[in-house]
């Protein structure tokens, strides 16, 4: 199947920093990448959906200001987020599709804010 | 709310056992359905998915099922191994809303 990577895997920042995230289609075109959160033991929570060349859409209760999102090519999304409190802290996955429904996941970058 | 629930939360079994997980949802317009596997700390697996006008998929040991009319969906794994041993995952395309997951432990 295709590969989605995610750098780093893991980062440790200070509280008031800004953090960026990037997801790479490795073998194939992403024309949508999808952005989610996952806390300890609990699910996966969609936060936006990126389109190549346009603004993301984010999911009720995302803040755009703080979690943002560029998709300026059709392999490379990246998720910087602003300020980053403890409460950012979380474990981010992002996927490109493939139409109509295919989907392939990275491995996740785990945040963590002291 | 849309929900999508997955029961049970948590299963530990011994190896060999055949069990089923199960997915429900509230809003029964289903586009589709799709099941992924989650080791620790990794990214998703896709597992099956199951197309709003098929009732079932196959692969190897594992069969899912769709039931629209009642929202549910099952996965049965047969002869489970410990490497079965990961977080299910169960998600409607629809919205790419996805259940909690179910936390499955196979002991050998």
């Amino acid at each position: 199947g295709a590969v989605v990577s995610q750098h780093p895997s893991r980062v440790i920042c200070k509280s008031g920093t800004s953090v960026k995230i990037e997801c790479r289609s490795l073998d194939f075109q992403a024309t949508t990448m999808f952005w989610y959160r996952q806390f300890p033991k609990k699910s996966l929570m969609l936060m936006a959906t990126s389109n190549e060349g346009s603004k993301a859409t984010y999911e009720q209760g995302v803040e755009k200001d703080k979690f943002l999102i560029n998709h300026a090519s059709l392999t490379l999304s990246t998720l910087t987020v602003t300020s980053a409190h403890p409460e950012d802290s979380s474990f981010y996955i992002c996927s490109g599709r493939v139409p109509p429904d295919t989907q392939y996941f990275g491995p996740g970058t785990r945040l963590t804010v002291l | 709310k849309q929900e999508v629930t997955q029961i049970p939360a948590a299963l530990s079994v011994p190896e060999g056992e055949n069990l089923v997980l199960n997915c429900s949802f509230t809003d029964s317009a289903i586009y589709n359905l799709q099941w992924f596997r989650q080791d620790p700390g990794k990214g998703l697996t896709s597992l099956l998915l199951i197309q709003s006008s098929q009732r079932e998929q196959t692969s190897g040991r594992l069969n899912a099922s769709l039931d629209k009319s009642s929202g549910r969906s099952t996965l049965y794994i047969a002869a489970s191994q410990p490497g079965d041993s990961a977080t299910y995952l169960c998600r409607r395309n629809n919205d790419m809303r996805f259940g909690a997951g179910t936390r499955l432990t196979v002991k050998p």
